[in-house]
């Protein structure tokens, strides 16, 4: 049973190029969120999306960053124009639907390098 | 909005000791959700014990166990008997009782374990 699978683990973009993300949740999860780490700081919520739908950005930069979670397919975090503050660690999650006991199930991780 | 205070960056103890990380929440609900997790050097995120809020038995989870003390908003970890292998950074994170509503993490603690 798989768990929350994050590609790439590593990601190095020029400034100005663009940066996908890519999440696929532990199957039978319907709820994914996504999280971003800066260094030596705690986990910052982004956004939470159930399929084709967003339910919370309210943690999205109101500019260059989008994400979806489509029918088919895995959940992309897009950062467009990427400047050296984008630099991070960005975290998918993933939960059940109606267990909120459950917490999530967190994937390894992107870590996002802008030179 | 709810908030999650650590008020510990670091902490450190001799393996085999005893060793307690605090936390503090804020929150106008009474009902809800609290989670320890474990970041170790890999940078996964480990899921290391939760506390619903209406049960008043303190969660257990081998050497793992907390104080939550409801009135005071207080949610500390005890870990027993340390170990080389619970060096990491410990988030406490809460969340809400309805919905599949985001986890709001606290900033960390990083424990260190002395040989």
């Amino acid at each position: 049973n798989a768990g929350v699978m994050q590609n790439p683990r590593h990601l190095v973009r020029r400034r100005g190029q663009e940066a996908r993300l890519r999440c696929s949740p532990m199957k039978g999860h319907s709820h994914v969120y996504w999280y971003r780490q800066l260094p030596e700081e705690g986990l910052k919520f982004m956004v939470y999306l159930q399929k084709e739908n967003i339910i919370d950005e309210s943690g999205m930069p109101k500019e260059r960053f989008s994400a979806e979670f489509p029918k088919e397919g895995p959940s992309i975090l897009r950062i467009q124009q990427v400047v050296r503050g984008d630099s991070a660690a960005y975290f998918c999650a993933s939960s059940p639907q109606g267990q909120p006991n459950y917490g999530y199930t967190f994937g390894s991780g992107t870590r996002l390098t802008v030179v | 909005a709810q908030t999650v205070t650590q008020s510990q960056p670091e902490m450190s103890v001799q393996e085999a000791e005893t060793v307690t990380l605090s936390c503090t929440y804020d929150t106008s609900e009474s009902d809800y959700y609290l989670f320890w997790y474990k970041q170790p050097p890999s940078r996964q995120m480990i899921l290391v014990i939760r506390q619903e809020a209406y049960k008043q038995q303190n969660a257990t989870e081998n050497r793992f166990s907390v104080n939550f003390q409801k009135a005071a908003k207080s949610f500390s970890l005890k870990i027993s008997d340390s170990q080389l292998g619970d060096a990491a950074m410990y988030f406490c994170a809460y969340r809400g009782y309805f919905g599949n509503e985001k986890l709001t993490f606290g900033t960390g603690t990083r424990l260190t374990i002395i040989p």
